[in-house]
């Protein structure tokens, strides 16, 4: 099978723009989860979707939005960029979600100038 | 709430040496699956390890094992006979009962030659 994809794998923006980042799912994976992950931060929970519905939420604020597709592709938005958005965004797939065993994809690392 | 701590940042350890990484966490659950993940430099990251909290006996792969104890909440992750590809960021994560999963901060390990 195919692992998880994520697009772009690198994204340049500046303040005040707003992002889209896209993940497709491992085929048959119908659970996806989203991170950012920090030097200074680590890696934090951002939402994660099953069967187009979001199942949980971390804190993050409402800028941060995400979504996903009936084939399970899911993508997050980000809106007025800050600098502090710059980070690495994984995204993560499992199913079903009570396996809890996620695979990972190579993330898109995002810099906000 | 859940939390994941790595108290080593770094850690280094002589090759074919073997080295300890440790884990402990805080819930108040009984049921929850404890992970290791591994994420190589600028490489997608990767599950090593995986314990199920109702079993007792240690899971192993290959060179990696964990000693589990959960009465002391503590999952260390050994890595024996260290070769150069084991050099990482290695993170410890908890899958809640209510399907979030919480990782630590991580601890970067050096292999040195």
């Amino acid at each position: 099978k195919a692992g998880v994809t994520q697009t772009p794998r690198y994204l340049i923006k500046t303040r005040g723009q707003q992002v889209t980042l896209s993940c497709s799912p491992i085929s048959g994976h119908r659970s996806v989860s989203w991170y950012q992950q920090t030097p200074g931060q680590g890696l934090q929970f951002l939402f994660e979707y099953f069967s187009e519905t979001q199942r949980n939420k971390g804190n993050f604020p409402g800028r941060f939005s995400g979504r996903q597709f009936s084939n399970s592709r899911s993508e997050m938005n980000v809106s007025t960029l800050e600098l502090g958005d710059s980070a690495l965004y994984l995204c993560a797939t499992r199913d079903p979600p009570s396996t809890g065993t996620q695979y990972f994809g190579p993330g898109t690392r995002l810099l906000v100038l | 709430a859940q939390t994941v701590t790595q108290s080593q940042p770094e850690m280094s350890v002589q090759e074919a040496e073997t080295v300890t990484l440790s884990c402990t966490y805080d819930t108040s659950e009984s049921d929850y699956y404890l992970f290791w993940y591994k994420q190589p430099p600028s490489r997608q990251m990767i599950l090593v390890i995986r314990q199920e909290a109702y079993k007792q006996q240690n899971a192993t792969e290959n060179r990696f094992s964990v000693n589990f104890q959960k009465a002391a909440k503590s999952f260390s992750l050994k890595i024996s006979d260290s070769q150069l590809g084991d050099a990482a960021m290695y993170f410890c994560a908890y899958r809640s009962g209510d399907d979030k999963i919480i990782f630590g901060k991580g601890t970067r390990l050096h292999i040195l030659p």
